[in-house]
């Protein structure tokens, strides 16, 4: 099976945009969570999606959000960028059973200028 | 809530030896799942190795093993033979079984250095 796919891999924005980011996920995998990765605060989860519907949310601003559609595929989208939101964006599917590992995509990686 | 500490910020080990990294969590759950990710400089999160927590026994894959301890909410990684590939930062991840979803909480990471 091909692994999980995220697109762009790498964005610069500058501060007040928005952006979009994409997320693949391995086929047959119906979860579908985002994290973000930086220096100073290191993994944080962001929210997760599981049958289009948000199941868990992580401790962001309203500022970031995300969708699912009904092929899986997901989007995170961030509104009036900060210079903060700099980091590797990480989208991760799992396989809906008992353990439901995470099997995690190569990254975006967004530099807010 | 959850929390994962690892307190080791970087180790460093001879090729073909051994060495343990370490991962202490804090939670009031009795069933979870445990994790480790390697992520090497491609920044590519992947799973080494992972432990249900109403399994007694460690898990082992092939030269990857866990020393769990769920009294002391501990949870080691021991990696034998080390090779170069092995370099990389070693994530340890804690996961609810008592809650519905995939969320992982992660611990701050140990970068492990292997010389040659």
């Amino acid at each position: 099976k091909a692994g999980v796919t995220q697109t762009p891999r790498y964005l610069i924005k500058t501060r007040g945009q928005q952006v979009t980011l994409s997320c693949s996920p391995i086929s047959g995998h119906r979860s579908v969570s985002w994290y973000q990765q930086t220096p100073g605060q290191g993994l944080q989860f962001l929210f997760e999606y599981f049958s289009e519907t948000q199941r868990n949310k992580g401790n962001f601003p309203g500022r970031f959000s995300g969708r699912q559609f009904s092929n899986s595929r997901s989007e995170m989208n961030v509104s009036t960028l900060e210079l903060g939101d700099s980091a590797l964006y990480l989208c991760a599917s799992s396989d809906p059973g008992t353990v439901e590992t995470q099997y995690f995509g190569p990254g975006t990686r967004l530099l807010v200028l | 809530a959850q929390t994962v500490t690892q307190s080791q910020p970087e180790m460093s080990v001879q090729e073909a030896e051994t060495v343990t990294l370490s991962c202490t969590y804090d939670t009031s759950e009795s069933d979870y799942y445990l994790f480790w990710y390697k992520q090497p400089p491609s920044r590519q999160m992947i799973l080494v190795i992972r432990q249900e927590a109403y399994k007694q026994q460690n898990a082992t894959e092939n030269r990857f093993s866990v020393n769990f301890q769920k009294a002391a909410k501990s949870f080691s990684l021991k990696i034998s033979d080390s090779q170069l590939g092995d370099a990389a930062m070693y994530f340890c991840a804690y996961r609810s079984a008592e809650t519905s979803g995939s969320r992982l909480t992660f611990g701050e990471g140990t970068q492990l250095t292997v010389n040659p």
